[in-house]
């Protein structure tokens, strides 16, 4: 049974470009999780996805981040016109239908120049 | 909002001794407590967790407790192995419309096992 997949591993980009992170989660889970990892800190929630629907997206910044996770394909997690405070890890995370037991992806590295 | 502190930073040990990391949390109606494991370059891994309806949970060398009057719980490791040396979190979240999914995590402790 495969695990939470994660692409890029790592994504570089220049200031002002957009970055598309992807996550696939583990074969039976519906319910997909974003956290964020500054460097030193411990991982920030960000936005909690059911297909189709965005549960709860109060960790996400106002401007520039969306996320969705539709019905067919990866969770997306985008970021526009991204700045060098975007530079993070970015970790997914699934559950099954009883979403307290979550299992993380290997996280995308995103470095903004 | 919940908030989760960690100690110590960093913790070195010889194979063999014990080793116990300790959080606290701020918010008494938080109910899950899980324990993370983050090698170098890898996705944090579910070690352990506890729900506030028990006070000690143990699987092999790992156990948690937790105090709830506190608001404290402690992952110990005994007989410490040179693979254990890794990055641990701790983690709290309270039950939000009916399930516990918002993780609120602690700054992490660099595990150092020396051989």
């Amino acid at each position: 049974n495969a695990g939470v997949m994660q692409n890029p591993r790592h994504l570089v980009r220049r200031r002002g470009q957009e970055a598309r992170l992807r996550c696939s989660p583990m074969k039976g889970h519906s319910h997909v999780y974003w956290y964020r990892q500054l460097p030193e800190e411990g991982l920030k929630f960000m936005v909690y996805l059911q297909k189709e629907n965005i549960i709860d997206e109060s960790g996400m910044p106002k401007e520039r981040f969306s996320a969705e996770f539709p019905k067919e394909g990866p969770s997306i997690l985008r970021i526009q016109q991204v700045v060098r405070g975007d530079s993070a890890a970015y970790f997914c995370a699934s559950s099954p239908g009883q979403p307290d037991t979550q299992y993380f992806g290997p996280g995308t590295r995103l470095t903004v120049l | 909002g919940e908030n989760v502190e960690q100690h110590p930073s960093t913790l070195s040990v010889q194979e063999g001794d014990s080793a116990v990391i300790k959080c606290t949390y701020s918010d008494s109606a938080s109910n899950y407590f899980p324990w993370y494991k983050q090698e170098l370059g890898k996705g944090p891994q579910l070690i352990i967790d506890i729900r506030s309806n028990v006070g000690e949970k143990k699987d092999q060398r790992i156990a948690v407790t937790l105090n709830k009057t506190a608001k404290h719980f402690s992952l110990h490791i005994t007989e410490t192995q040179p693979e254990d040396s890794a990055v641990y979190f701790c983690a709290a979240s309270l039950k939000s419309g009916g399930s516990n999914y918002k993780l609120t995590f602690g700054k992490g402790t660099l595990l150092t096992v020396n051989p």
